[in-house]
């Protein structure tokens, strides 16, 4: 069945390290693909997406982009701050019913702790 | 604009007790989405609707849950003879075109 793979954490960085996030996910079609940040304390925020292949989703300096042939979605970020710190959640939009605008299915999270 | 709002935002029940749950939806958003998140773990689907029918429910959602969205703006979630298993974090979220606006969330602890 559809089902999705994150990498496990918790990852733990020193401010302006590069931080890659793995996310694979297996679909009988073409899911858009998103990924979520939690803050601590926080409710769960958008910070990208990508809607077909080679898309490339990009928000507050992260980038990620929509493999079709690897079935990838990997989170980056060049430079990593403090303020990032926060779960990251990918989450592709998987078929469900048929329909286009069910469910997502989440990976089970990924902790990030930047320290200065 | 107001996102998504949900009442109350933490909950207390003794087991066997009901309880329900209150999600408004960003206004004109025709899709809504109830999610449950417990500790540790990413968020698992419940059921959704477009408008007020209900067109998808998850194999967790077991008898004692029922939802509704009576005029396809707010929705509740009741859990009925609650048990310790329940308690998690209950999420909501809306979409109107793909990409689905979280609340933030009805911690429920069940003793």
């Amino acid at each position: 069945g559809d089902s999705v793979t994150q990498m496990e954490g918790p990852v733990t960085l020193s401010e302006e390290a590069f931080l890659t996030i793995n996310c694979t996910y297996t679909a009988t079609g073409y899911p858009s693909l998103f990924w979520y940040v939690q803050y601590p304390g926080e409710g769960l925020q958008l910070l990208l997406k990508a809607t077909k292949a080679d898309d490339k989703g990009s928000n507050k300096g992260f980038e990620a982009t929509y493999r079709k042939e690897t079935t990838s979605f990997h989170l980056e970020k060049g430079s990593v701050q403090v303020s990032d710190s926060a779960v990251y959640f990918c989450a592709p939009h998987l078929n469900a019913g048929g329909t286009s605008y069910g469910k997502l299915t989440f990976g089970q999270g990924t902790i990030l702790t930047v320290h200065p | 604009d107001t996102g998504v709002s949900q009442n109350p935002r933490h909950k207390i029940t003794k087991r066997g007790q009901n309880v329900t749950f209150r999600c408004d939806p960003i206004s004109e958003h025709n899709r809504l989405y109830w999610y449950r998140q417990t500790l540790g773990q990413g968020p698992e689907f419940l059921t959704y609707f477009q408008n007020e029918a209900q067109l998808e429910k998850s194999r967790l959602l077991s008898d004692r849950f029922s939802a509704e969205r009576p005029k396809g703006s707010f929705s509740t979630l009741e859990i009925q003879r609650t048990e310790q298993g329940d308690s998690a974090m209950y999420l909501c979220a809306s979409s109107l075109k793909g990409t689905q606006y979280f609340g933030p969330g009805t911690r429920l602890l069940v003793l």
